[in-house]
């Protein structure tokens, strides 16, 4: 069965820094990974995903996120945070058969 | 806007009700994914339809039952609701499943007292 896991419940970094948000995944086949973020009383919007190809995925936002196949992990990342990026992510898997699997999710908070 | 859309935004209810709430999926999506949110439970994945037949279930409790109708909007039916329902609820909806991402809608805050 797929699992995925956000080890951090909270990142903490000031504005104009680079952010990451990790995501470590389990699957049996072939992973589908996804990177979500709710902000407050809202439903997910979606920001990028990796299917095949280059291991370095581009998304909205200016977030991008990098496929490590050794390590099973799917890192959110930002060059420069802004205030505005607060809020929750969820990192998601799939495989070709199964459903999708959310992590618990990180909040992430930027400060001024 | 994901371009889904959810009814009721909020719902009050009692203890032993049952509710529905309604979700309309993105313009030509075929796949409508129910999901419960709680602060102790996090995200749960409760059940897919796809093109009207139901594909994958998840954590979905006996009382909770759903179905897509032809025109490819959904209802999720909770009934007998316990104090332990309250949670937001989404709908999503996609293309396909497998490689295609998800759009979610608002969501229906269900309170139950």
């Amino acid at each position: 069965a797929q699992s995925v896991a956000q080890p951090e419940d909270q990142v903490n970094v000031a504005e104009g820094n680079p952010l990451t948000v990790k995501c470590t995944y389990s699957v049996s086949g072939n992973p589908y990974l996804f990177w979500y973020v709710q902000y407050p009383n809202r439903g997910l919007q979606f920001l990028l995903k990796y299917i095949t190809g280059d291991n370095l995925v581009k998304g909205s936002y200016g977030f991008e996120a990098e496929f490590n196949k050794s390590q099973t992990s799917f890192h959110l990342k930002k060059p420069s945070a802004l205030v505005s990026d607060s809020a929750l992510y969820f990192c998601a898997v799939r495989d070709i058969r199964s459903d999708m699997r959310f992590g618990a999710g990180t909040r992430l908070t930027v400060k001024p | 806007d994901s371009g889904v859309t959810q009814t009721p935004k909020h719902l009050i209810t009692a203890t032993g009700q049952r509710v529905t709430l309604r979700c309309s999926p993105r313009s030509g999506d075929l796949s409508v994914y129910w999901y419960q949110q709680s602060l102790d439970q996090g995200l749960q994945f409760l059940i897919q339809y796809y093109n009207g037949e139901e594909r994958a279930k998840g954590n979905i409790l006996e009382r909770f039952s759903a179905q897509q109708f032809p025109d490819l909007h959904s209802e999720l039916n909770l009934s007998s609701l316990e104090l332990g329902d309250s949670a937001l609820y989404f709908c999503a909806s996609s293309a396909g499943h497998g490689a295609y991402e998800q759009y979610f809608g608002p969501g229906t805050r269900l309170t139950v007292t």
